[in-house]
């Protein structure tokens, strides 16, 4: 049962343009974390968040940036997409070191 | 840094034969925890196993692995490979509420 949700699944968009992802989890966990799995599948964490706060920022392009509403929300704003913004966006939470990955969003960028 | 490495790119067994993906990994802390997950064709990764005591085998689904804090290792093996065992598999360490993953290893089974 999917415990993780994301939307939405797939996103198709012009460079230069904004998106956004949402992320719900209803597990209860206390971090929330966006990985992005590129066309290789490697799989590299983007942000976390516990309890409203981000606690590990890995070096990104300032045009992403995380959003949480509470420590069920964690959404996904890229400011102004480019080419090699093209991947499948993973979003997952954890209590303690498990993590729990919702289905993804696809995003290509045209 | 802390790092993991994990068996590079594509494995491809016959079915019925042992499976092993190698994962070593660097950290400074002393009491890291390691995980595999593996993610099956159109699915997001799962957790598969998970171990933080030195020495001690971990089992789960037919796959079973020992973490080993000599060597720095987790080394992921079954003792015969299934069809439904290909996927992409990830070996991840966790310390001190950061994560790093591995590259990923894609294990294809054929009969």
């Amino acid at each position: 049962e999917t415990a993780v949700f994301q939307t939405p699944n797939y996103h198709v968009t012009q460079v230069g343009n904004e998106v956004s992802f949402n992320c719900k989890q209803t597990l209860g966990h206390d971090t929330m974390y966006w990985y992005k799995q590129d066309s290789k599948k490697l799989l590299k964490i983007m942000f976390s968040y516990n309890n409203k706060q981000l606690i590990v920022n890995e070096t990104v392009p300032r045009r992403f940036s995380p959003q949480s509403s509470d420590k069920a929300h964690l959404n996904l704003r890229i400011k102004s997409v480019e080419p090699e913004d093209s991947a499948v966006y993973l979003c997952a939470s954890s209590y303690g070191y498990e993590q729990y990955f919702g289905p993804g969003t696809r995003l290509t960028v045209l | 840094g802390d790092s993991v490495t994990q068996t590079e790119g594509l494995v491809t067994l016959t079915e019925g034969l042992p499976v092993m993906l190698n994962c070593t990994y660097q950290t400074i802390y002393s009491n890291p925890f390691l995980f595999w997950y593996v993610q099956h064709l159109n699915e997001s990764p799962r957790l598969l196993l998970k171990s933080f005591t030195d020495n001690k085998r971990t089992e789960h689904q037919g796959f079973h692995a020992t973490l080993h804090k000599s060597s720095s290792s987790f080394h992921l093996q079954k003792s015969s490979a299934q069809l439904s065992d290909s996927a992409l598999y990830y070996c991840a360490l966790s310390e001190r509420n950061r994560i790093f993953f591995g590259d990923g290893t894609q294990l294809v089974v054929k009969p």
